[in-house]
This record gives C-alpha cells, structure tokens and sequence, in this order.
C-alpha cells in the first residue's frame, strides 16, 4: 500500500486477555517504530526495528510487552494479561533507514480494555 | 537521556493571528529536532526538521521554526493562522547516536473564527 496500514483499527478486550496489533509498514522501509499515545501523556516509545531485529526495545513497559517482525516486512505487537493501563492508541512508523529519514506513521490501532 | 518540553498543552488563537508554538531541548549537542502535525483520527505527519544546517527551518503548510542554540529551542511559528491548522502539534528530537525519536507531550492548537 501507499501508507503504513494498522490493523484493527479499534479493538475492545476484557482484562487479562491477549491482543495482538498488527502493523504493516511502507514496501521497502527497513526501520520500523511502534509508539504508544496515552491521553495527556504524549508519545511514548516502545520499540524500534532495524529489518528483523530490534537493537532498541529499552520502552517496552513490562514483559507482557513484545514485538517481532518477519520478512523485514509487518510487526505484530503482542500484549498478553491485558490491564486497563494498557488502553491507549498505539501507532506505528517506518523509514527507509533509521537515521535522520522521516518517520511515515499509521493512523494506530485504538485498544480499550475493560 | 533527550528530552523536549512544549510549554502550553493547550494554545487557542484566532483566525489570521501569528501561531507560536513552544519546545524547548535539553541536550548539551545540539540535537535533531522535529515537529510533527497530528490531525483528528489520522496518524502523524512531519512539518520540518533541523539537522545542523540552516537555524531557521522552512516547513508545510506556511510553518517553520528557528534553531536558537542559545536558548535551547525549537519555536513553531506561522505568520497567519487558518482554521485547517486546528490539530495537535509535537515537538521530537533525536541524539546523534539514537535511532529512535523521543516526543513532547504535544500542544493542541484551535483556532477561534
């Protein structure tokens, strides 16, 4: 696609289940972010990949956090044992090459959590 | 660790009256700056960016920002606002050796007709 595509849009959980946000990144990016945006709390980093590997995930909050992306293409982040201070907007980024390259983001994935 | 803050989190002007957005940097190298426009229900979009070249940096949509070392700082401005300019604004910056950016708590810009 022309843009970097964020699935589900929305999602509602109950507490303590696993979710799963999807990002698929613009073709041919190699850098690939994922932020999270809490209201009044700005945007918090979470996690950076640099194709398949990820040399920075110093914002993960917890280890219910984690991240992986295949293919040097989409990344799936994985919340398990929800908590209700995990609903926030969760976006993601990609860039060509890391560096000073612009950050293209999604519109994020909304998670509310019971 | 880099930080940004953005005085203001919420800034109300009116149509056709200069825009002044507040970041201010803490770092004792001079950063890689950025400002970033969120509109309602989209993800964000880059306004400009400062890389050590020129201080006063150009952007979008009639906005651009000035690099003062002095005072640590990253203002946005724009000479006259418009209403499609209502969105919510972050200031970032990255250190020379992180990939990462780091973001302001943004300010929220409405423009009254």
């Amino acid at each position: 696609g022309a843009g970097v595509s964020q699935s589900p849009s929305n999602k509602v959980t109950e507490k303590g289940k696993d979710v799963e946000l999807r990002c698929d990144p613009i073709s041919g990016h190699t850098a690939l972010y994922w932020y999270r945006q809490s209201l009044g709390q700005g945007l918090e980093f979470l996690i950076y990949f640099q194709g398949n590997s990820a040399p920075d995930k110093s914002g993960l909050p917890s280890d219910r956090f984690s991240a992986e992306r295949t293919g040097g293409s989409v990344s799936t982040l994985t919340i398990q044992r929800t908590q209700q201070e995990d609903s926030a907007v969760y976006l993601c980024a990609s860039s060509l090459s890391g560096g000073l390259g612009e950050l293209f983001f999604g519109e994020g994935s909304r998670l509310t959590v019971l | 660790a880099q930080s940004v803050t953005q005085l203001g989190s919420h800034v109300s002007v009116s149509e056709g009256a200069l825009v002044l957005l507040r970041c201010n940097y803490s770092s004792s190298v001079p950063p890689y700056l950025f400002w970033y426009v969120q509109y309602p229900n989209q993800g964000l979009q880059l306004l400009l960016k400062y890389t050590s070249a020129a201080t006063l940096v150009k952007g979008i949509n009639g906005f651009e920002a000035e690099f003062k070392k002095s005072e640590t700082s990253f203002h946005l401005t724009k000479p006259s606002a418009h209403m499609s300019d209502a969105a919510e604004y972050f200031c970032a910056v990255r250190d020379h050796q992180a990939q990462k950016l780091v973001f302001g708590q943004g300010t929220r810009l409405t423009i009254n007709p």
